[in-house]
């Protein structure tokens, strides 16, 4: 069965430390990759995707991911972080193959001191 | 454009009642899925409609059911509630099954 890894549940950064959250992903077929944030007491919401072309994808609010297919990896990156980051962000896999159902991964809890 | 809205927001139920959530998708989409949320377990997938057919289906007990109406409205039902129901409950739609999912603000169950 296709899973999700997120390596780290709790990460605590200062105001301007670089991030990267890992993310990696246990299927060989062709993917659909997603991150989405969860801010305290907000929706959901996505932050980027790839679903082909370049594997370096830029999303809102200055983050970028790149997908790195021969480590099923899609780490999510922000060279600068502010406090107004903390969140909690969620990595997700889909494939044509398990009829696109998302799978999603644990979690990481980003918290950043001002 | 409106977003997906969920009702009620919050629900207050005791062991063994039944509860049913509604969730309206963004206009046009056709896809909507359902996810249980809680501290510990993270997202959990319920099920997924698409054009009126549950297209997958995760690993929760026959007492969680869901539908979705010729206007993808979509509703989930959970029967003879436990303790361990207790969660927040979101609804998620896309255009398609393989595009990004918008999601709700979700009904936070309480089961006493």
């Amino acid at each position: 069965a296709q899973s999700v890894s997120q390596h780290n549940h709790h990460v605590i950064l200062s105001e301007a430390a670089s991030l990267e959250l890992g993310c990696n992903y246990s299927y060989g077929g062709t993917v659909n990759l997603f991150w989405y944030v969860q801010y305290p007491g907000q929706h959901l919401q996505l932050l980027l995707k790839y679903f082909s072309g370049d594997p370096l994808v830029k999303g809102i609010k200055g983050f970028e991911a790149e997908f790195i297919k021969s480590k099923f990896s899609f780490n999510l990156r922000k060279p600068s972080v502010q406090w107004s980051d903390t969140a909690e962000y969620f990595c997700a896999v889909n494939a044509m193959d398990s009829n696109y159902q998302l799978i999603w991964g644990a979690g990481t809890k980003l918290i950043i001191k001002p | 454009k409106a977003g997906v809205t969920q009702t009620p927001r919050y629900l207050i139920k005791t062991r063994g009642q039944q509860v049913t959530l509604s969730c309206s998708p963004i206009s046009g989409h056709r896809s909507v899925s359902w996810y249980q949320q809680t501290p510990g377990q993270g997202l959990q997938f319920l099920f997924e409609y698409f054009s009126e057919t549950q297209r997958n289906k995760g690993n929760f007990p026959g007492r969680f059911s869901g539908r979705q109406f010729s206007n993808s409205r979509s509703e989930m039902n959970v029967s003879t509630l436990e303790l361990g129901d207790s969660a927040l409950y979101l609804c998620a739609s896309s255009w398609g099954q393989a595009d990004e999912q918008f999601f709700g603000p979700g009904t936070r169950l309480t089961v006493l």
